[in-house]
């Protein structure tokens, strides 16, 4: 079981907003900043947002993060079908010597 | 191209040991601490280990403290990672990953570049 909770699914149609809900606790998302990871089929996760809102170059603004308190979300406006794969947040955990925590992930569909 | 190449996976029998290394390029390696994530078969991410730019600072799991090590040569742009007493649990998918900012002591601000993962069975 993982430390970080997230929805096992979600799914959206083209053009739709979608939402991905991240839940922790006040030793991991409510003392520390979020990461958000979009892993395709196949393929290595790929940094979405970082520092619970900030975009690394490259990704497009129709991704979006955001944290309040133990919760932290992302957000997928304009939704693709590019956008379909596994979304997974990740936050250091202060607890014992500190780790890092991800969620069990989202396995996003675009119907 | 920021690129890091991870290899030495492999088949290996429970209790025994393996090295995994990672190669990084497009970057300046020694300014950046790197971590070690794994992927069970069908299943999450789960951090490894992570070492700070210098080796000053190292961290482990709960899950595999006191079986593995990290180490990293900067000279050879590389980081490894020794896997001792190894257990099917430890079967995944192993990737190398940069950190995001330079010069960090510690691991809070996470991976950015991650490779394409070396693939580790453990089973007899």
């Amino acid at each position: 079981q993982s430390v970080l909770t997230q929805p096992p699914s979600a799914s959206g149609t083209p053009g739709q907003r979608v939402t991905i809900s991240c839940s922790g606790s006040s030793s991991n998302i409510g003392s520390n900043t979020v990461n958000w990871y979009q892993q395709l089929p196949g393929t290595a996760p790929k940094l979405l947002i970082y520092s619970s809102n900030q975009r690394p170059s490259g990704v497009p603004d129709r991704f979006s993060g955001s944290k309040s308190g133990t919760s932290a979300s992302l957000a997928i406006s304009g939704l693709q079908s590019e956008d379909e794969a596994d979304y997974y947040c990740a936050a250091w955990d202060d607890s014992l010597n500190g780790f890092w925590v991800f969620g069990g992930g989202t396995k996003l569909t675009v119907l | 191209e920021v690129q890091v190449v991870e290899s030495g996976g492999g088949l290996v029998q429970p209790g025994r040991s393996l090295r995994l290394s990672c190669a990084a390029s497009g970057f300046t390696f020694d300014d950046y601490a790197m971590h070690w994530v794994r992927q069970g078969p069908g299943k999450g991410l789960e951090w490894v280990s992570g070492i700070s730019w210098n080796s000053g600072s190292i961290g482990y799991a709960d899950s595999v403290k006191g079986r593995f090590t990290i180490s990293r040569d900067n000279a050879k742009n590389s980081l490894y990672l020794q896997m001792n007493s190894l257990r099917a649990e430890d079967t995944a998918l192993y990737y190398c990953a940069k950190h995001i900012t330079q010069y960090s002591s510690g691991f809070r601000n996470g991976m950015d570049v991650w490779g394409q993962g070396t693939t580790v069975t453990v089973s007899s």
